[in-house]
This record gives structure tokens, sequence and C-alpha cells, in this order.
């Protein structure tokens, strides 16, 4: 089985830099995919690593290190309309598809 | 970008009845598509994985004679939940992909309410 453990909330402020860590337990790994999600809404896809090492969007930043089973996301320069649930997700399978789910990280951004 | 409607985006229905939830991807073709459930302040639990032209797979603990799944065509999956109780009451959402470069494009969900 898999399992994504993640921190439960985590709160900054405007203009400050936030960074979620995603551990994981696997049998088998594909991928990691981090997705957010704000209140009532569906998740919203943010990026997804395959290999080790980083991945940059704009404001946003992923890193996977697969001889550590860890993986994080980064978020610069927070803006009030970060404030989301940020989820990390493992694929289940060699055929890119099912995911797993970690707990979610709810991100508090104040003024 | 890919676009996956769901509708209906909201339902409230009377325990012992029917409710059919569809998931359309608007601008793409899926073979697969994913159905999740999401109850308040926790994560997305797969359900099941609807395959075009062939029966569902089901997760463990998902029964498949209540989560009724059917993918008719390329661009459409249907749940049905079958004789709802309360206990089903939760957000359902489904997910399609263009390509593994895309991500996963989820749905709007719907937020089933059985009273």
């Amino acid at each position: 089985g898999q399992s994504l453990e993640q921190p439960s909330e985590v709160t900054a402020v405007e203009g400050a830099i936030v960074q979620i860590n995603c551990t994981y337990q696997t049998s088998g790994f594909y991928g990691l995919s981090w997705y957010q999600q704000h209140d009532g809404g569906a998740p919203t896809f943010l990026s997804y690593n395959a290999l080790d090492g980083l991945e940059e969007t704009g404001r946003f930043s992923s890193f996977l290190s697969r001889s550590d089973s860890y993986g994080y996301l980064l978020l610069q320069e927070l803006q009030m309309k970060d404030s989301a649930s940020y989820f990390c997700a493992s694929d289940l399978t060699d055929s890119w598809g099912k995911f797993q789910f970690g707990a979610g990280t709810q991100v508090v951004v104040t003024p | 970008g890919a676009v996956v409607s769901q509708h209906p985006s909201w339902v409230i229905c009377k325990s012992g009845t029917s409710v059919k939830i569809e998931c359309r991807s608007l601008d793409f073709q899926a073979t697969t598509m994913f159905w999740y459930r999401q109850f308040p302040k926790q994560s997305l639990m797969l359900m099941a994985t609807s395959n075009e032209g062939s029966k569902a797979t089901y997760e463990q603990g998902v029964e498949k004679d209540k989560f009724l799944i059917n993918h008719a065509s390329l661009t459409l999956s249907t749940l049905t939940v079958t004789s709802a109780h309360p206990e089903d009451s939760s957000f359902y959402i489904c997910s399609a992909s263009q390509g593994q470069l895309y991500g996963y494009t989820f749905g709007s969900g719907t937020r089933l309410t059985v009273v």
C-alpha cells in the first residue's frame, strides 16, 4: 500500500514563503503531484514530478527526492488568494492515472 | 486547457432514492475517468476507475452495486448512487486527463445531501 504524510496546517503572512513537505511510503512509486483546493471547490493541478529535482511554475515550485521518499511544494510571495488546502498525491500504478492523496495541508495566509 | 464538466453541482434527495451524476470531458477524449469522494475537511478518496466500453474497477470497500458507473462514450462517465442514505452525503468529484504532462483535471464536483 501507499501512504502520504503532510502537515495539517501552515499559517504565514502575505509575501512570505511556505514549504509544504510530503513524505511517502509506497510499494511502488511513479511520481508525485500537487493539487490546490479552495473551500467548496474542486482540486486544481499545480505540478507533477516524475524525476528528482525542482520544477518551477511561477510562484510555485515542487521538488522530489526519490531516494528520500520526499517531496515539497514551495509557495513564494504568498498572496491572500493562496489560502487553500494543498494535497500531494502519488500515482498508484505505472499507467498514469489513479492517485492516492495525502490528507492535505491547510494554508492560511494572513495580512 | 482541458475542461471537465460535472453535473449537477449540488443535489438534495430523499433517503432511498437514486441520484445520477454526470462527468464530461468537453474538449478531449478520455478512455479512463476516476471518481472520488471527499467528506468535509478530509482528503479525496478514490472510489473507482471508469473505463470506456468496459466495467468499472472499484476500490476496496466501495460497493459496486450501490455506486453504479457507466462509461458509454469517450467523453462521458456517469455515477449513480442507488438507494441513497444520509451517510452517502458527500462531495463527489470526477477526473480525467489529456496526458501525463497535463496532470489530471477535476470536475467541479457534486455535493450530495441525502435527507
